[in-house]
Protein backbone atom coordinates (compact mmCIF):
# COMPACT_ATOMS: atom_id res chain seq x y z
CA UNK A 1 0.00 0.00 0.00
CA UNK A 2 1.33 3.53 -0.50
CA UNK A 3 2.90 5.10 2.38
CA UNK A 4 4.32 8.38 2.70
CA UNK A 5 6.54 9.00 5.58
CA UNK A 6 7.75 12.54 6.64
CA UNK A 7 10.34 13.79 9.14
CA UNK A 8 12.13 16.74 9.74
CA UNK A 9 9.57 19.02 11.38
CA UNK A 10 10.47 20.83 14.58
CA UNK A 11 10.59 23.68 16.60
CA UNK A 12 12.94 26.80 14.80
CA UNK A 13 13.64 30.59 15.42
CA UNK A 14 12.58 33.25 12.74
CA UNK A 15 15.46 33.40 10.23
CA UNK A 16 15.93 30.08 10.60
CA UNK A 17 16.60 26.74 8.49
CA UNK A 18 14.56 22.97 8.19
CA UNK A 19 14.84 20.28 5.64
CA UNK A 20 11.71 18.18 5.40
CA UNK A 21 11.97 14.44 4.21
CA UNK A 22 9.31 12.52 2.77
CA UNK A 23 10.38 8.58 2.20
CA UNK A 24 7.37 6.83 -0.36
CA UNK A 25 6.60 3.22 -0.83
CA UNK A 26 4.32 1.37 -2.22
CA UNK A 27 4.04 2.92 -5.63
CA UNK A 28 6.17 3.86 -8.78
CA UNK A 29 7.69 7.05 -7.16
CA UNK A 30 9.96 7.89 -9.95
CA UNK A 31 6.42 7.73 -12.29
CA UNK A 32 4.48 10.33 -9.43
CA UNK A 33 4.27 14.11 -9.24
CA UNK A 34 4.94 14.90 -5.36
CA UNK A 35 3.87 17.86 -3.45
CA UNK A 36 4.29 19.53 -0.29
CA UNK A 37 0.45 20.95 1.55
CA UNK A 38 0.42 22.81 4.87
CA UNK A 39 -2.22 23.31 7.15
CA UNK A 40 -2.17 26.16 9.38
CA UNK A 41 -5.24 27.09 12.00
CA UNK A 42 -4.86 30.40 10.41
CA UNK A 43 -4.46 30.17 7.10
CA UNK A 44 -6.14 26.40 6.42
CA UNK A 45 -4.77 23.90 3.57
CA UNK A 46 -2.54 25.53 1.20
CA UNK A 47 -0.61 24.02 -1.30
CA UNK A 48 3.40 24.99 -0.93
CA UNK A 49 4.81 23.34 -3.97
CA UNK A 50 4.89 20.22 -6.44
CA UNK A 51 7.36 18.78 -8.37
CA UNK A 52 7.02 16.91 -11.55
CA UNK A 53 8.55 12.94 -11.94
CA UNK A 54 11.69 13.80 -13.69
CA UNK A 55 12.35 16.78 -11.35
CA UNK A 56 12.35 18.78 -13.97
CA UNK A 57 10.28 21.34 -13.71
CA UNK A 58 8.77 22.91 -10.11
CA UNK A 59 6.06 25.02 -8.57
CA UNK A 60 5.92 27.23 -5.84
CA UNK A 61 3.14 28.76 -3.84
CA UNK A 62 4.16 32.77 -4.06
CA UNK A 63 4.06 32.55 0.01
CA UNK A 64 7.16 30.30 -0.50
CA UNK A 65 8.95 31.26 -3.26
CA UNK A 66 12.48 31.78 -3.19
CA UNK A 67 13.14 30.49 0.70
CA UNK A 68 11.75 27.05 0.45
CA UNK A 69 13.22 24.44 -2.11
CA UNK A 70 11.52 21.28 -3.23
CA UNK A 71 13.92 18.03 -4.54
CA UNK A 72 13.51 14.84 -5.27
CA UNK A 73 15.69 11.61 -5.19
CA UNK A 74 14.29 9.00 -7.41
CA UNK A 75 16.94 6.52 -6.59
CA UNK A 76 16.08 6.59 -2.74
CA UNK A 77 12.26 7.52 -3.47
CA UNK A 78 12.79 10.75 -1.69
CA UNK A 79 11.18 14.19 -1.60
CA UNK A 80 12.91 16.80 0.11
CA UNK A 81 11.33 20.52 0.97
CA UNK A 82 14.63 23.05 2.12
CA UNK A 83 12.73 25.63 4.14
CA UNK A 84 15.05 28.76 4.87
CA UNK A 85 14.39 31.96 6.24
CA UNK A 86 11.50 30.82 8.15
CA UNK A 87 8.84 33.10 9.46
CA UNK A 88 6.01 32.95 12.23
CA UNK A 89 3.53 32.38 9.37
CA UNK A 90 5.21 28.96 8.08
CA UNK A 91 4.29 27.35 11.13
CA UNK A 92 1.92 24.74 10.15
CA UNK A 93 1.41 20.64 9.50
CA UNK A 94 3.02 19.62 6.27
CA UNK A 95 1.83 17.05 4.19
CA UNK A 96 4.09 15.12 2.07
CA UNK A 97 1.75 13.64 -0.92
CA UNK A 98 1.37 12.05 -3.94
CA UNK A 99 0.10 13.69 -6.65
CA UNK A 100 -0.82 17.62 -7.17
CA UNK A 101 -4.05 18.12 -7.84
CA UNK A 102 -6.64 16.06 -6.12
CA UNK A 103 -4.83 14.27 -4.14
CA UNK A 104 -5.80 10.50 -2.75
CA UNK A 105 -2.61 10.03 -0.90
CA UNK A 106 -1.52 11.74 2.16
CA UNK A 107 1.18 11.58 4.75
CA UNK A 108 0.54 11.69 8.17
CA UNK A 109 2.02 14.97 8.73
CA UNK A 110 4.91 16.80 10.14
CA UNK A 111 4.61 19.91 12.51
CA UNK A 112 7.11 22.54 11.75
CA UNK A 113 6.96 25.71 14.15
CA UNK A 114 8.56 29.00 13.96
CA UNK A 115 9.22 31.11 17.78
CA UNK A 116 11.68 32.58 19.07
CA UNK B 1 -5.28 33.38 -6.87
CA UNK B 2 -8.84 31.72 -6.33
CA UNK B 3 -10.33 32.19 -3.82
CA UNK B 4 -12.53 29.22 -2.72
CA UNK B 5 -15.33 30.48 -0.48
CA UNK B 6 -17.33 27.74 1.38
CA UNK B 7 -20.57 27.83 2.91
CA UNK B 8 -22.12 27.40 5.45
CA UNK B 9 -19.11 27.66 8.11
CA UNK B 10 -20.81 25.33 10.63
CA UNK B 11 -23.75 23.05 9.54
CA UNK B 12 -25.88 21.20 12.29
CA UNK B 13 -27.74 17.91 11.52
CA UNK B 14 -29.44 15.34 12.94
CA UNK B 15 -27.88 11.51 11.60
CA UNK B 16 -29.97 10.19 9.13
CA UNK B 17 -30.59 13.79 7.35
CA UNK B 18 -29.17 15.27 4.52
CA UNK B 19 -26.94 17.36 4.29
CA UNK B 20 -26.02 20.23 1.97
CA UNK B 21 -22.36 21.83 1.62
CA UNK B 22 -21.80 24.89 -0.81
CA UNK B 23 -18.28 25.92 -2.61
CA UNK B 24 -17.77 28.77 -4.08
CA UNK B 25 -14.92 29.70 -6.96
CA UNK B 26 -13.83 33.63 -7.54
CA UNK B 27 -13.66 32.55 -11.31
CA UNK B 28 -14.40 29.76 -13.28
CA UNK B 29 -12.27 26.67 -12.40
CA UNK B 30 -14.45 24.28 -14.94
CA UNK B 31 -14.81 20.81 -13.21
CA UNK B 32 -11.47 21.27 -11.08
CA UNK B 33 -12.99 20.40 -8.06
CA UNK B 34 -12.47 18.40 -5.10
CA UNK B 35 -14.02 17.26 -1.55
CA UNK B 36 -12.18 16.44 1.51
CA UNK B 37 -12.68 14.62 4.84
CA UNK B 38 -11.39 15.62 8.18
CA UNK B 39 -11.23 14.32 11.35
CA UNK B 40 -9.28 15.94 14.07
CA UNK B 41 -5.76 14.41 13.90
CA UNK B 42 -5.72 13.19 10.53
CA UNK B 43 -4.79 14.14 6.97
CA UNK B 44 -7.93 15.24 4.89
CA UNK B 45 -9.37 12.30 2.86
CA UNK B 46 -10.76 12.75 -0.82
CA UNK B 47 -13.73 12.11 -1.01
CA UNK B 48 -14.99 13.31 -4.84
CA UNK B 49 -12.64 14.86 -7.48
CA UNK B 50 -13.56 16.52 -10.78
CA UNK B 51 -16.75 17.92 -9.31
CA UNK B 52 -18.71 14.59 -9.58
CA UNK B 53 -16.22 11.77 -9.25
CA UNK B 54 -16.18 9.67 -6.10
CA UNK B 55 -12.78 8.63 -4.85
CA UNK B 56 -12.19 4.96 -4.18
CA UNK B 57 -14.09 3.17 -1.50
CA UNK B 58 -16.24 6.49 -1.08
CA UNK B 59 -19.90 5.25 0.19
CA UNK B 60 -22.55 6.00 -2.69
CA UNK B 61 -24.13 8.40 0.24
CA UNK B 62 -21.67 11.23 -1.00
CA UNK B 63 -22.32 13.10 -4.51
CA UNK B 64 -20.63 16.31 -5.76
CA UNK B 65 -22.06 18.39 -8.34
CA UNK B 66 -21.48 21.93 -9.71
CA UNK B 67 -19.06 23.05 -12.32
CA UNK B 68 -17.44 26.72 -13.21
CA UNK B 69 -17.82 28.52 -9.79
CA UNK B 70 -20.68 26.75 -7.89
CA UNK B 71 -20.17 23.48 -6.29
CA UNK B 72 -22.44 21.27 -4.03
CA UNK B 73 -21.29 18.49 -2.16
CA UNK B 74 -24.06 16.70 -0.69
CA UNK B 75 -24.47 14.12 2.40
CA UNK B 76 -27.78 11.73 1.56
CA UNK B 77 -28.25 9.87 4.95
CA UNK B 78 -25.66 11.09 7.53
CA UNK B 79 -24.07 8.78 9.67
CA UNK B 80 -22.21 8.84 12.83
CA UNK B 81 -18.29 8.70 11.42
CA UNK B 82 -19.65 11.66 8.90
CA UNK B 83 -19.50 14.45 11.20
CA UNK B 84 -16.15 16.14 10.68
CA UNK B 85 -14.76 18.99 8.27
CA UNK B 86 -15.36 19.41 4.80
CA UNK B 87 -13.21 21.37 2.20
CA UNK B 88 -13.44 22.12 -1.15
CA UNK B 89 -9.95 22.69 -3.18
CA UNK B 90 -9.49 23.78 -7.03
CA UNK B 91 -7.00 22.49 -9.15
CA UNK B 92 -7.70 24.27 -12.40
CA UNK B 93 -5.07 27.25 -12.12
CA UNK B 94 -1.49 27.39 -9.92
CA UNK B 95 -1.82 27.86 -6.95
CA UNK B 96 -4.36 25.17 -6.47
CA UNK B 97 -6.82 26.58 -3.72
CA UNK B 98 -8.53 24.90 -0.40
CA UNK B 99 -11.57 26.93 0.83
CA UNK B 100 -11.63 27.54 4.64
CA UNK B 101 -13.50 24.48 5.26
CA UNK B 102 -17.24 23.47 6.85
CA UNK B 103 -17.49 21.85 10.10
CA UNK B 104 -20.64 19.24 9.90
CA UNK B 105 -21.65 18.97 13.82
CA UNK B 106 -24.37 16.58 15.37
CA UNK B 107 -27.54 18.11 16.07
Amino acid sequence: QVQLVESGGGLVKPGGSLRLSCAASGFTFSDSYMSWIRQSPGKGLECVSYITPSGSAINYADSVRGRFTLSRDNAKNSLYLQMNSLRAEDTAVYYCVRGHSHIHYWGQGTLVTVSS
Amino acid sequence: EIVMTQSPATLSVSPGERATLSCRASQSVRSNLAWYQQKPGQAPRLLIYDASTRATGIPARFSGSGSGTEFTLTISSLQSEDFAVYSCQQYNNWPYTFGQGTKLEIK
